[in-house]
């Protein structure tokens, strides 16, 4: 199996630029998380899901951020209009009704 | 309000010798216990896992220990070796709840040649 896998690895944007992040979890998992790694806050859950239903959202910061997962296989995170606070690593997990989650190796955002 | 932590953020090691990695809890309602380890540029990948039912938990050179009444948890790693140089989180759940990962910080382990 290929494992998470995220994309774009890196994003660069101007503040005030749309940004979706992609991720494809690993197949047969039922659960999907989104995470936000920073210096400051360490890795805070955003969003997960569970059989593509949003199950918690409580960590998505402010009505900027929006989650959707159309089917088992993909996920999107967007960011709009972005700030330069949004920069982080932001991470893809997935997992298999149990409570080991596989990551993906993230996505480095940047907005200038 | 940190509910997991990790209070020592870097770590350095000799290699060969032991590595002892810490981590608090606050929430007594935790029952599930997590390690992760993580290089650079990668996401961080699943280690080590410890129900609150037991104390210890080993798997070949990693043992994790739980001490309920004190609320802590931690990672020895014996013998290290410089491929175990990573940040290392500490992760906690509530209820065997899918969901909820509650993360520490991390701690930076260098196993020194």
């Amino acid at each position: 199996d290929a494992g998470v896998i995220q994309s774009p690895r890196h994003e660069v944007t101007e503040m005030g630029q749309e940004v979706t992040l992609r991720c494809k979890p690993i197949s047969g998992h039922n659960s999907l998380f989104w995470y936000r790694q920073t210096m400051m806050r360490g890795l805070e859950l955003l969003i997960y899901f569970n059989n593509n239903v949003p199950i918690d959202d409580s960590g998505m910061p402010e009505d900027r951020f929006s989650a959707k997962m159309p089917n088992a296989s993909f996920s999107t995170l967007k960011i709009q209009p972005s700030e330069p606070r949004d920069s982080a690593v932001y991470f893809c997990a997935s997992s298999n009704r149990g409570l080991e989650q596989y990551f993906g190796p993230g996505t480095r955002l940047t907005v200038t | 309000d940190q509910q997991v932590k990790q209070n020592s953020p870097s770590l350095s090691v000799q290699e060969g010798r032991i590595s002892i990695l810490n981590c608090d809890y606050t929430n007594s309602m935790f029952d599930y216990f997590l390690w992760y380890k993580k290089y650079p540029a990668e996401g961080p990948t699943f280690l080590i896992s410890i129900s609150s039912i037991k104390d210890k938990n080993e798997d070949g050179r990693f043992t994790v220990f739980l001490n309920k009444s004190a609320k802590h948890l931690s990672l020895h790693i014996v013998p290290s070796q410089p491929g175990d140089s990573a940040v290392y989180f500490c992760a906690a759940s509530v209820g065997g709840s899918q969901g909820n990962l509650i993360f520490g910080k991390g701690t930076k382990l260098s196993v020194k040649p």
